[in-house]
């Protein structure tokens, strides 16, 4: 069964420093999507991607934040310079349509120093 | 802005008991409806989805309720098992949100050898 897959699953990394994010989406899947947990909270929205660029994207993805699809597998996440409240777990997602069912990966645990 | 809200935190029952999951959600124009279930340290797996134009819609031991004149959803999960332990989402979104789904605050559930 296809699934999305994430790389590191694990990510500690000093305030300041850049991180990035890698996730495998579904292989025909068109729609990808970032979300964050804070521990112990709700799912966020960050940012949807479709045809090499941002389709949508919530107050929480700032200009610290970017995505890219850099080849046609991997969809990445780039926080530029990290700060302790960044610190969550990251969801990369992705759907066959923007109306359907968004399939998640396991995510990345980001810690921040 | 949309928020998605669950009624209870927490919840137990006994196994081969039913369960019930409760959500409200604000926003009028959300046509497309998702329980989520998410288990420790893993991302979000969906369960079942509903759209606007029906009420009722049944899975495998799973059925979702939507009332939209009272912006509520829920679900119900039949001879709940103790592999049902676990955090329950419901997300609302569609064509109508801008494609963003809002993830309510979830609802843990401990079944009860």
């Amino acid at each position: 069964e296809p699934e999305v897959t994430q790389t590191p699953s694990h990510q500690v990394t000093q305030m300041g420093q850049e991180v990035i994010l890698r996730c495998v989406p579904i292989s025909n899947h068109l729609y990808f999507y970032w979300y964050r947990q804070i521990l112990g909270q709700k799912v966020e929205f960050l940012v949807s991607f479709y045809n090499n660029e941002i389709s949508e994207k919530s107050e929480i993805f700032d200009d610290q934040f970017s995505v890219e699809r850099p080849d046609g597998s991997n969809f990445t996440l780039k926080i530029r310079s990290t700060k302790l409240e960044d610190s969550a777990m990251y969801f990369c997602a992705s759907s066959d349509s923007a109306q359907n069912e968004q399939f998640f990966g396991p995510g990345t645990r980001l810690t921040v120093l | 802005g949309e928020s998605v809200g669950l009624h209870l935190p927490t919840l137990s029952v006994q196994e081969g008991d039913n369960s019930i999951i409760n959500c409200a959600y604000s926003n009028s124009a959300s046509d497309y409806f998702i329980w989520y279930k998410q288990e420790s340290g893993k991302g979000p797996q969906f369960i079942i989805d509903i759209r606007s134009n029906m009420d009722k819609r049944q899975g495998q031991r799973v059925t979702v309720l939507l009332n939209k004149t009272v912006k509520h959803l829920s679900l119900q999960i039949a001879a709940t098992q103790p592999g049902d332990s676990a955090v329950y989402f419901c997300a609302e979104g569609g064509e109508n949100t801008g494609n963003q789904f809002y993830f309510g605050t979830g609802t843990s559930l401990t079944v009860i050898p």
